[in-house]
C-alpha cells in the first residue's frame, strides 16, 4: 500500500462549481499534511497545509483533514478555468522531516 | 534570479552515459530534497539531505547516488543511466519543517535512449 494515494482523475469540474479533491494517507502517526497545485510544465507550489482535525479555510480553498479515517481532502469553491492544474497530497512522515506525495490528481475546470 | 537552481534543465544521454544533475540553493535552508516525477506516479523521493554529513536515502534510491558539498550544493548522479530512469527530476529545499514547504526548482528533463 502507497503511504499517501490520490484518484489520479483526471477530474472535470464546470467553472463555478466546487471541486473536491481526496487523499488518503496509511501512517497514522502523521501529523502535517499540505496540498500542492502545479502547473502543466511548472514546479509544484504550496497552497494549503493543516494540522488539526477539521476545516481549515484560505480564500476559495478549503482543507479538511480526518486522522481517525486518515483522509484529507481539498474543495475549491467558485472554481476558476486558471485552477486548472495537478494537484498533490503530502504528509510529513512522523519523525522523518520528509515529504511524501500522492500521485496527484489532475483537474480541469470547463468554461 | 530563481532560489533553488537547477543544472541542466533538459538533457539526452545514452544508456551507460554517467549523468550528474546540480542544485544549487540561496534561501540558506539546511534541508534539501531529490524527487523524480513521472507520469501518473506523482513526486517520489530519491535522496535526501539535512546537512553536508547527513545524506538519506529516500524511496527509490537504486541506481542514484548524490552529493552534498556544501549547503547550497546537492547534486544527483546516474552512475550509468537507464531508459527507465528517464523522468523529470526535481530539486528543493525546505525552510521549517513544520511548515512543509518546500521550495522547488524548475526541473530537470531527463532522457535516456
Amino acid at each position: 500500500q502507497k503511504e499517501v494515494e490520490q484518484n489520479s482523475g483526471p477530474l472535470s469540474v464546470p467553472e463555478g462549481a466546487i471541486a473536491s479533491l481526496n487523499c488518503t494517507y496509511s501512517d497514522r502517526g502523521s501529523q502535517s499534511f499540505f496540498w500542492y497545485r502545479q502547473y502543466s510544465g511548472k514546479s509544484p507550489e504550496l497552497i494549503m497545509s493543516i494540522y488539526s482535525n477539521g476545516d481549515k479555510e484560505d480564500g476559495r480553498f478549503t482543507a479538511q483533514l480526518n486522522k481517525a479515517s486518515q483522509y484529507v481532502s481539498l474543495l475549491i469553491r467558485d472554481s476558476q478555468p486558471s485552477d486548472s492544474a495537478t494537484y498533490l497530497c503530502a504528509v510529513n512522515v512522523q519523525g522523518a522531516q520528509k515529504l511524501v506525495f500522492g500521485q496527484g490528481t489532475r483537474l480541469t475546470i470547463n468554461p | 534570479d530563481a532560489d533553488v537552481t537547477q543544472t541542466p534543465r533538459n538533457r539526452i544521454t545514452k544508456t551507460g552515459k554517467r549523468i550528474m544533475l546540480e542544485c544549487s540553493q540561496t534561501k540558506g535552508h539546511d534541508r534539501m530534497y531529490w524527487y523524480r516525477q513521472d507520469p501518473g506516479l506523482g513526486l517520489r523521493l530519491i535522496y535526501y539531505s539535512f546537512d553536508v554529513k547527513d545524506i538519506n536515502k529516500g524511496e527509490i534510491s537504486d541506481g542514484y547516488s548524490v552529493s552534498r558539498q556544501a549547503q547550497a550544493k546537492f547534486s544527483l548522479s546516474l552512475e550509468s543511466a537507464i531508459p527507465n530512469q528517464t523522468a523529470l527530476y526535481f530539486c528543493a529545499t525546505l525552510g521549517h519543517p513544520n511548515t512543509g514547504e518546500l521550495f522547488f526548482g524548475e526541473g530537470s528533463r531527463l532522457t535516456v535512449l
